[in-house]
């Protein structure tokens, strides 16, 4: 079963913007995750927070945890339009595999 | 560093044909590789994770037999589509560790660029 639903399920924005989304997981995990996909490609890793960190920042990003609402966020700064993707968060809990969630697909207008 | 290669990038087949999907770690042993399954505007799904010379361990409700997962060597693994049919069109992609199993290998993966199948 899905662990982590983002929201929005798609986002379109200005170049410059700050894109927010948002994850939502259900049950207690060991650590969360961001990817980026882009159209037709593989995933790439941006960032893992575990679940004792509150925020973690790379570069343009920025990451939330609230595990008392089973919940995180992805900032992206200042965006651009080749921050045009997909983004995933993928959940760890106990020993068993990644769980992905369905997406946020996010639209940088030039 | 970590690049890992999916060949071909894009296949179409027809109805009853099988298909082989090769994915090989380019500079480092993918001791661990999973495969999963992305249909359009949807998640990934785990379809199996295997690890060298060994059997792979399947998700429920993948068909084995049909998903045919081999795990031969530290860089190439590679997932037959069995007398695929048209259901099975989808995004396939693969991911590599060089750890072996457990939680350490899902939090170190490498993704591969995907296969877009086609059954006809």
């Amino acid at each position: 079963s899905q662990q982590g639903e983002e929201d929005p399920q798609a986002l379109s924005i200005q170049e410059g913007e700050n894109a927010t989304m948002n994850c939502s997981y259900k049950t207690s995990i060991n650590n969360l995750q961001w990817y980026r996909q882009n159209s037709g490609r593989g995933l790439v890793h941006l960032i893992l927070i575990r679940s004792n960190e509150r925020e973690k920042h790379s570069g343009r990003l920025r990451v939330t945890l609230d595990t008392s609402k089973k919940s995180s966020s992805l900032l992206i700064t200042a965006s651009r339009a080749a921050d045009t993707a997909s983004y995933f968060c993928a959940t760890l809990s106990g020993n068993t595999p990644l769980v992905f969630g369905k997406g946020t697909r996010l639209s940088v207008i030039a | 560093g970590a690049v890992v290669s999916q060949h071909p990038s894009r296949v179409i087949c027809k109805s009853g044909t099988s298909v082989k999907i090769e994915c090989r770690s380019l500079d480092f042993q993918a001791t661990t590789m999973f495969w999963y399954r992305q249909f359009p505007k949807q998640s990934l799904m785990l379809m199996a994770t295997s690890n060298e010379g060994s059997k792979a361990t399947y998700e429920q409700g993948v068909e084995k037999d049909k998903f045919l997962i081999n795990h031969a060597s530290l860089t190439l693994s590679t997932l037959t589509v069995t007398s695929a049919h048209p259901e099975d069109s989808s995004f396939y992609i693969c991911s590599a560790s060089p750890v072996r199993g457990g939680v350490d290998s899902y939090n170190e993966q490498f993704f591969g660029p995907g296969t877009r199948l086609t059954v006809l």
